[in-house]
């Protein structure tokens, strides 16, 4: 496989669920990223991650949990989750975190009911 | 924090005939990148830009970094129906910011 992967595509919870979005790249990058997408409403990062370590933390509610075990991959951990919380979940790479080319997964839709 | 604009919000054009759209800023950008989201698929890199005044193409798409650094333009030329998403710009954003997006144009084409 080639390029940044995520799983699953689709995912739908209630609200007092636990679930864990993945996402993988191949592209041998050292920087990772989380962002929200919702309706009608401009790209938001939630979390970098650059050689593993957390560099950003974008004011993101604690019933979202990033994990990035090492450079190829990173989890989203959810719980306790909200129905505004009902979004595309992207995650994309770039060679570090000064490298501005980052390069996105298909997505998680997530929907909370 | 930093925001960038964009216009159109959204186009209906008929297919063959060229569009444009910007992307502008109140602040300086050194780096400028175009991205294209097509319905339930992530953004894909179209073009990087990273001097001002520079003038890149991607096949019939031509993007320019303007000169005052607040701006950029993404042309498309003979549209035909699979340029139908939505056209990001982004740009590492300044005081620690990591990166900005703008909030997106629209394309429709109507065969």
């Amino acid at each position: 496989e080639t390029g940044v992967t995520q799983t699953p595509r689709h995912l739908v919870m209630g609200m007092t669920n636990k679930k864990s979005l993945k996402c993988e790249q191949h592209l041998g990058h050292n920087a990772m990223y989380w962002y929200k997408q919702s309706a009608k409403k401009p790209l938001e990062l939630m979390f970098v991650y650059n050689f593993k370590e957390q560099t950003e933390n974008n004011s993101v509610p604690s019933r979202f949990s990033p994990e990035c075990p090492n450079s190829s991959h990173l989890f989203l951990h959810l719980h306790t989750l909200q129905p505004e919380d009902s979004a595309l979940y992207l995650c994309a790479s770039s060679q570090d975190a000064s490298g501005y080319e980052q390069y996105f997964g298909p997505g998680t839709r997530l929907t909370v009911t | 924090g930093q925001q960038l604009n964009q216009s159109p919000q959204s186009m209906f054009i008929q297919e063959g005939e060229d569009v444009s759209m910007n992307c502008t800023s109140s602040s300086i950008f050194n780096t400028w990148l175009w991205y294209k989201q097509e319905p339930g698929e992530g953004p894909v890199l179209l073009i990087a830009l990273y001097k001002a005044g520079e003038l890149t193409s991607n096949g019939r798409l031509t993007a320019q970094f303007g000169i005052t650094r607040k701006d950029s333009f993404l042309n498309i030329s003979a549209s035909i129906p699979s340029d139908v998403g939505i056209y990001f710009c982004a740009g590492p954003g300044n005081y620690g910011q990591n990166f900005v997006f703008g909030p997106g144009t629209r394309l429709s084409v109507l065969p």
